[in-house]
């Protein structure tokens, strides 16, 4: 059982340029969630998924763009990459709202210069 | 809106009990949680509380809850060099779509011989 895969691990990326974070579970979770970590300021939600079709702003979701292209899958694109988007990008999902564990996918660190 | 805080740093003799301490601002909150994240990994769930108890304990680890002063802390007993990771706590409101967990900066432990 594979949990939330996140693909690519790492990446660096030149200012301007564009690409898609990957993110599937196989664990059949109708929420799915991308957050950003940062030195000192813990996790921030970028955007969710509550189900599948739907897809809603978090905390910071200037400059990027979300997909969920069916259940297993909740992708993250940025479309013109910022230095302010260097940062560890982390992909979850539970099953519903609630007391409801969230999964965590490993992470990908992304450096834009 | 919400907040999350804690200390970021705890340094402990092995052997010893941790405390990490979070305090929160959403009066809605319905669950905390606690997450630890080992270097290079993704978050996992360590326990949880739900608003209406003060304590939970499992095995090493207990959670107090002060609803009125907003307080939450997870003890560690008898702290182990496998204990050395970041602390996170996290809060769940009443309302809202899918599992929006709000994080705190999380609390660095590092766990002396």
């Amino acid at each position: 059982n594979a949990g939330v895969t996140q693909t690519p691990k790492f990446q660096v990326l030149k200012t301007g340029q564009s690409m898609t974070l990957q993110c599937a579970q196989d664990m059949n979770h109708n929420s799915m969630y991308w957050y950003r970590q940062d030195p000192g300021m813990g996790l921030r939600l970028i955007y969710y998924s509550a189900s599948e079709g739907t897809t809603d702003k978090g905390e910071v979701p200037n400059g990027y763009n979300v997909s969920r292209l069916n259940k297993r899958e909740f992708s993250l694109r940025l479309e013109s990459a910022a230095p302010s988007q260097t940062s560890v990008y982390f992909c979850a999902s539970s099953i519903d709202r609630g007391n409801t564990e969230a999964f965590f996918g490993q992470g990908t660190r992304l450096t834009v210069v | 809106g919400e907040d999350v805080e804690q200390s970021l740093f705890l340094s402990v003799r092995e052997g010893d009990s941790s405390v990490i301490n979070c305090t929160y601002t959403d009066s809605s909150s319905t669950y905390l949680y606690w997450y630890k994240q080992e270097p290079g990994a993704g978050l996992q769930l360590l326990t949880y509380i739900f608003s209406n108890m003060d304590m939970k304990q499992d095995q090493r680890l207990t959670v107090l809850l002060n609803k009125k002063d907003k307080h939450l802390s997870l003890r560690i007993a008898d702290t182990q060099t496998g204990d050395s990771a970041i602390y996170f706590c996290a809060e769940s409101p009443l309302t809202g779509g899918g599992n929006k967990l709000t994080f705190g900066t999380g609390t660095q432990l590092k766990v002396e011989l």
